[in-house]
């Protein structure tokens, strides 16, 4: 089965400074990936969602990168805000598709005045 | 998302109790999905239902049940708590048409004791 990495420690930053989250994969090529935000207590909120065929996707602030060759997307905050600090997640689908996601443990970001 | 409420949001009970959790959904979706969370553990699957009919077990089933009463209800039932089973349960909600996006509730924090 896939098996998904987010780095487990906290990533403390300094406000208006760019922040970057790992997700490492392994044992299969997923056909996209997302990216959730998640707050103490609270369920899941879906940021982005970017396909194998595209390399970068961008909201906002968001930005989200794929590269299929290394198995990992990276997730970058820029100008971050101390109202960025959370848990990020990411998913992906089972091989061949559909709708069942594996998510990774998450990394939790704090964004410091 | 107040399209995904849960009920209860809390809940303590003791070792050996049947208790439900249930989900409802206004958002109209097809797909609904339980998962708990514990910490260092992210978001695990529990069951899963595509329609009315169709109930499907995730990654770790034993110990609950499910009941899909209709298209936006979808209940979990712990038939014997166990303390292992203390943790935050989660619904989701997702749609065929923009089928890879889930949804989530707001949770229930369950404490067995």
């Amino acid at each position: 089965s896939q098996k998904i990495e987010q780095n487990s420690e906290a990533l403390n930053i300094q406000e208006g400074k760019t922040a970057t989250l790992t997700c490492n994969y392994t044992n299969y090529s997923p056909a996209y990936l997302q990216w959730y935000r998640q707050d103490p207590g609270r369920g899941p909120v879906f940021l982005l969602l970017i396909r194998e065929n595209e390399k970068e996707k961008r909201k906002e602030r968001l930005k989200v990168t794929f590269d299929t060759t290394l198995k990992q997307s990276l997730f970058h905050i820029t100008a971050s805000q101390p109202a960025d600090s959370a848990t990020y997640l990411c998913a992906l689908p089972p091989p061949g598709g559909g709708n069942k996601l594996t998510f990774g443990t998450g990394t939790q970001l704090k964004v410091e005045l | 998302d107040a399209d995904v409420t849960q009920t209860p949001r809390n809940r303590i009970t003791k070792t050996g109790k049947r208790i439900m959790l249930e989900c409802s959904q206004t958002k109209g979706h097809d797909r609904m999905y339980w998962y708990r969370q514990d910490p260092g553990l992210g978001l695990r699957l529990i069951y899963y239902s595509f329609d009315v009919k169709d109930i499907n077990k995730g990654e770790i089933s034993d110990g609950y049940s499910v009941s899909r009463q209709a298209q936006a209800k979808f209940s979990l039932s712990l038939e014997s708590a166990i303390p292992n089973q203390t943790a935050l349960y989660f619904c989701a909600t997702s749609d065929r048409t923009s089928q890879e996006t889930q949804y989530f509730g707001p949770g229930t924090r369950l404490l067995v004791l």
